[in-house]
């Protein structure tokens, strides 16, 4: 069965590094999200990707995240200049179409953790 | 603001008991409602969803939920619970009936099966 996959399962970072989180969706998906919770926290929408743009992002996306899909396999997750308060379960999913009319496939996550 | 409200953090109950999950959203338009399932070291799978149409929706492995627009509610229940239904279960709306393209959960209910 189709999966997507994430890389590393588990990153530790130190405060201020750069870190790229990395995901393959399901081949033939066409929208691609980032999601992230922080321990005991809900899980939360980050940004949604489709037709190499973002669509859609929330008010945690600020100037120190960004997206890229550099080769049509992959989408990656790149935060800049990390902060403790990064440190979290970032889940990468893709949808064949808009979530109303499909279902979206979740990785199993990158733990992050910054310190 | 849209929003999801899960109650109860942890719930326990015996093999072959009834299980079930309490959700409660906030919408002032329509929702779009899914339930996620995380086993151990594994990502979110869907349930089940419902947008429009029949009520009372149901998912894999013997879940169902139903939609009641009078009590804000879309509780989830399986009559019969296995060992295997252990997992974090989490409810989730999509704001606007649908218009945006992401996923607002709630905080997750771990829910454990005793033998």
């Amino acid at each position: 069965e189709p999966e997507v996959t994430q890389t590393p399962s588990h990153q530790v970072t130190q405060m201020g590094q750069e870190v790229i989180l990395r995901c393959v969706p399901i081949s033939n998906h066409l929208y691609f999200y980032w999601y992230r919770q922080i321990l005991g926290q809900k899980v939360e929408f980050l940004v949604s990707f489709y037709n190499n743009e973002i669509s859609e992002k929330s008010e945690i996306f600020d100037d120190q995240f960004s997206v890229e899909r550099p080769d049509g396999s992959n989408f990656t997750l790149k935060i800049r200049s990390t902060k403790l308060e990064d440190s979290a379960m970032y889940f990468c999913a893709s949808s064949e179409a808009r979530i109303m009319n499909t279902e979206a496939f979740f990785g199993q996550g990158t733990r992050l953790t910054v310190v | 603001a849209q929003s999801v409200t899960q109650l109860g953090s942890h719930v326990s109950v015996s093999e072959g008991a009834l299980v079930l999950l309490r959700c409660n959203y906030s919408s002032s338009v329509p929702p779009y409602l899914f339930w996620y399932v995380q086993y151990p070291n594994q990502g979110l799978q869907l349930l089940l969803k419902y947008t429009t149409g029949a009520t009372l929706v149901k998912g894999i492995n013997g879940f169902e939920a139903e939609f009641k627009k009078s009590e804000t509610s879309f509780h989830l229940t399986k009559p019969s619970a296995h060992m295997s239904d252990a997992a974090e279960y989490f409810c989730a709306v999509s704001p606007y009936g649908g218009a945006t393209n992401k996923l607002i959960f709630g905080t997750g209910t771990l829910l454990a099966v005793q033998p």
